[in-house]
């Protein structure tokens, strides 16, 4: 079974870089052509896609964080991450990994992480 | 990009039947919206596509037979029949549109699902 783990600093301040890992476990990464995305939901909101990498290196990034984002793979630890920069009180969410079914970057979610929370504060 | 609009809460009583909605914005009547039932403190679960024709492939690993999708114009449904207790949770709709540098994914604000 698949699974993904979010991870990284619960905190950040205001015009920080946001770092976060995703790691991959029951499969790999490299695999199936599969498309990995980052997706937050601030606190009572719904759900905002931020982009999507897949392991060749292909990205989309949402047109609106576009600026802020970078996203990488790691093969060798089977992991993909987020950078977020300039981060803002705005910023503070649930940032989710997730897996996209198929190999295009539109098919729907079939895993996810479990979530972790950033706040952005000084 | 097209806007989904979801009501903010809905409720049934055990053992009847729901419907939720998730309204597309004008002119993207012709696409499909992917539903996800979302509990507390957890990541969604991906519970089946639906289009202005109904189903798209197969339901989420899992789903009970109770539940199902219907399309209409804009709307796009997910109907729960016989509800238990385990249903009462979140439910949230997205959609993906455009290509290559203009790509996003759009989602609901979801739809809070209270069992009576």
């Amino acid at each position: 079974q698949l699974q993904l783990q979010e991870s990284g600093p619960g905190l950040v301040k205001p015009s920080e870089t946001l770092s976060l890992t995703c790691t991959v476990s029951g499969g790999s990464i490299t695999s199936g052509g599969y498309y990995w995305s980052w997706i937050r939901q601030p606190p009572g909101k719904g759900l905002e896609w931020i982009g999507s990498i897949n392991y060749s290196g292909t990205t989309y990034y949402n047109p609106s964080l576009k600026s802020r984002v970078s996203k990488f793979v790691d093969t060798s630890k089977n992991q993909f991450s987020l950078k977020l920069s300039s981060v803002t009180a705005a910023d503070t969410a649930v940032y989710f990994c997730a897996r996209g079914s198929g190999i295009y970057v539109g098919d729907y979610f079939d895993y996810w992480g479990q979530g972790t929370l950033v706040t952005v504060s000084s | 990009q097209p806007v989904l609009t979801q009501p903010p809460s809905a409720s049934a009583s055990l053992g009847a039947s729901v419907t939720l909605t998730c309204t597309l914005s004008s002119g993207y009547g012709g696409y499909k919206v992917d539903w996800y039932q979302q509990r507390p403190g957890k990541g969604p679960r991906f519970v089946m596509r639906v289009g202005a024709g109904g189903l798209v492939g197969s339901k989420g690993d899992g789903i009970p037979d109770r539940f199902s999708v219907l399309g209409s114009g804009l709307n796009r449904y997910l109907t729960i029949k016989n509800i238990q207790e385990e249903d009462e949770t979140d439910y949230l709709c997205g959609a993906d549109h455009g290509s290559g540098r203009n790509f996003v994914w759009v989602f609901g604000g979801g739809t809070k699902l209270t069992v009576l």
